[in-house]
């Protein structure tokens, strides 16, 4: 089973400033990675898939890269309303599992 | 709009069984599985598995393997997840949920409210 990692665990920061969070895989998952955002009391939201593509609907302030082992979400101008648990999933093997999240708060 | 409309709130004793039901709407309902997550208070989600509902095959996580079942109604749009062997442990929030394009099980685009279980004595 593919275990996930994210860093940091929590994160403090200022509106109008960037955002890097970063997911790490235990074996490649190829572009197979997807990023949620999951805020308190409601279902995840999904962001991100195939490790760069956005969902429909999702503002173009965030953003995916990397592929195999590493990845990054980036928010580049955080907003009030992005304060929330940001999870990492791999879908390349069985199961598709999920991060530990990163939680991301406004200063 | 896609949407997937979860039935209420849950409370069972330890060695119940559980059916929680998802009503889709705003697309053909065959032509997309019903994956099924679940979230422990303060945890990570956690896959439990997928039904493909155009023809009944379905994929378990190996950790429900045995108490876990998924069935369709493709008269009602309706997917149903049944958990047995209840213990504390199975105190969540369970979501259906649905990926973005056809033809593909993962991720999750589109979910369900979510369905909180309670297990206690």
């Amino acid at each position: 089973e593919i275990v996930m990692t994210q860093s940091p665990a929590t994160l403090s920061v200022s509106p109008g400033e960037r955002v890097t969070l970063s997911c790490r895989a235990s074996q490649t998952v190829r572009s197979n990675l997807a990023w949620y955002q999951q805020k308190p009391g409601q279902a995840p939201r999904l962001l991100i898939y195939i490790s760069s593509t956005r969902a429909p609907g999702i503002p173009a302030r965030f953003s995916g890269s990397g592929s195999d082992t590493e990845f990054t979400l980036t928010i580049s101008s955080l907003q009030s309303d992005d304060s929330a648990v940001y999870y990492c999933q791999q879908y390349n093997n069985w199961p598709p599992g999920f991060g530990p999240g990163t939680r991301v708060e406004i200063k | 709009q896609v949407q997937l409309v979860q039935s209420g709130a849950e409370v069972r004793k330890p060695g119940a069984s559980v059916k929680v039901s998802c009503k889709a709407s705003g697309y053909t309902f065959t032509d997309f599985p019903i994956n099924w997550v679940r979230q422990a208070p303060g945890q990570r989600p956690e896959w439990m598995g997928w039904i493909d509902v155009g023809n009944g095959n379905t994929k378990f996580s190996q950790r429900f393997q045995g108490r876990l079942s998924f069935t369709g109604d493709t008269s009602a749009n309706l997917a149903h997840m049944t958990l047995s062997g209840l213990t504390s442990d199975d105190t969540a929030v369970y979501y259906c949920a649905r990926p973005p394009y056809s033809g593909s099980f993962l991720p999750f685009h589109h979910w369900g409210q979510g369905t909180l279980v309670t297990v206690s004595s």
